[in-house]
């Protein structure tokens, strides 16, 4: 396993038009986490899995945004109808269940531009 | 919720200074992280450290839980180093546990 995999790494698309991410994460990782990155700032928590259960979502994601882990592997981030500012990059994460929270690893990174 | 604060937000050092990077938290966490961020954009971690020390070659960290804070250590820098540190926690044991990140450090390394 070669770690956390997003696709794809970049994405240019026109206001108006929807867009899909995937995140593939490590195999034996039942956690996963999206989170919104833009210039300047820190990443920000968007939504977080159990294994196919979603568990929090964001104020930040609004009705436009959905993810969705159906067999709890990987996930999908699916954005309708974009606007300028969703421009950002995307991040996905993933760690495992322990008596403790483990150590979470990113992928790359989704960079969104919306034109 | 949880304030994660990280101190200074920018720094900028000559090639062989050391440098400390601190992390501080409002609240108990469970766990507390070091990411670099470099120039893609990929988060590297660096440390795993709820509490303790650890170090990693010229790198090493420190959590004071009981104080709700973390430093970085730096030692030696190299351009290398340079880019975006962050600090990151997580709140508690429970099932909806989300990773909570401070705003970063940008670290400069001047040859």
């Amino acid at each position: 396993d070669t770690g956390v995999s997003q696709n794809p790494r970049h994405k240019i698309t026109k206001r108006g038009q929807n867009v899909t991410f995937r995140c593939d994460p490590i195999s034996e990782h039942n956690r996963l986490y999206w989170y919104r990155q833009t210039l300047g700032q820190g990443p920000e928590f968007l939504t977080y899995f159990q294994n196919e259960a979603q568990l929090e979502k964001s104020r930040l994601l609004s009705d436009r945004f959905s993810a969705e882990r159906p067999k709890g592997s990987f996930s999908t981030l699916e954005i309708q109808r974009t606007e300028q500012g969703d421009s950002a990059m995307y991040l996905c994460a993933s760690s495992s269940q322990g008596q403790m929270n483990t150590e979470a690893f990113f992928g790359q990174g989704t960079r969104l531009t919306v034109v | 919720g949880i304030q994660v604060e990280q101190s200074p937000p920018d720094l900028i050092l000559q090639e062989g200074a050391n440098s400390t990077l601190r992390c501080n938290f409002s609240d108990s966490v469970n766990n507390l992280q070091w990411f670099h961020q470099n120039p893609w954009g990929q988060l590297i971690n660096l440390f795993y450290i709820p509490s303790g020390t650890k170090q990693n070659g010229r790198l090493s960290a420190t959590t004071v839980a009981t104080e709700r804070y973390s430093l970085l250590y730096i030692s030696s820098s190299q351009t290398t180093d340079s880019g975006v540190y962050f600090c990151a926690v997580v709140r508690g044991y429970s099932s909806a546990s989300k990773i909570i990140f401070g705003s970063g450090t940008r670290l400069s390394i001047r040859p």
